[in-house]
């Protein structure tokens, strides 16, 4: 069974890079035929689609955050990554990771503040 | 960017009824739409894929409909557990966006 897990610090300073990692377990990005991406909710809020990648393509970044984000496979073929940097407040969000068929991690609160 | 727009945004409903979220692109995406449910503290589970397509161990009294640019979820008759929020998605050339999500909410 597919497991998917973020891991990171779940606050950062404005104007500090947020930096984020997916483990997946019992699979394999780099080897997998499926778009993986990040997927993020601002508390009380819908969701809004980051960014994703595969093997046959991308990144492809959500057109307002394309300036600030990088989403990359870890040199690890397990390990998804996501960097954003110059964060807000309005970055505050809790932050999942996914599979295209619809499989989720449990998502990570990070929140911006000093 | 593609929009999606999702009605109604809330919908009050009573168990044993059948409910209909609609959910609009800006541009025509085919079929691809997926639905998905959330509940409070909770991940987004996906219920339906390629428009119509129903996510292995999702109930059958869920059903998706449409394509071009109009998609529908259909609650056949609604149960305790199926009171969240329900938001599509459409994943048109590799960049996705979600609807703005319907509550779904006793009556």
């Amino acid at each position: 069974q597919l497991q998917l897990q973020e891991s990171g610090p779940g606050l950062v300073k404005p104007s500090e890079t947020l930096s984020l990692t997916c483990t997946v377990a019992g699979g394999s990005i780099s080897r997998s035929t499926y778009s993986w991406g990040w997927i993020r909710q601002s508390p009380g809020k819908g969701l809004e689609w980051i960014g994703s990648i595969s093997n046959t393509g991308g990144p492809y970044y959500h057109s307002s955050l394309q300036s600030r984000i990088t989403i990359a496979v870890g040199t690890s073929e397990n390990q998804l990554s996501l960097t954003l940097i110059s964060v807000t407040a309005a970055d505050t969000a809790i932050y999942y990771c996914a599979r295209e068929d619809g499989y989720w991690g449990q998502g990570i609160l990070v929140t911006v503040s000093s | 960017d593609i929009q999606m727009t999702q009605s109604p945004s809330t919908l009050s409903a009573s168990v044993g009824d059948r409910v209909t979220i609609t959910c609009r692109s800006s541009q025509t995406i085919s079929n691809w739409l997926a639905w998905y449910q959330q509940k409070p503290g909770k991940a987004p589970k996906m219920l339906i894929y390629k428009a119509s397509d129903l996510k292995s161990g999702v109930p059958s009294r869920f059903s998706g409909s449409g394509s071009g640019t109009e998609f529908t979820l259909t609650i056949s008759s609604l149960q305790p557990d199926d009171f969240a929020t329900y938001y599509c998605q459409q994943y048109h050339e590799n960049l996705y966006t979600f609807g703005q999500g319907t509550k779904l909410e006793m009556k």
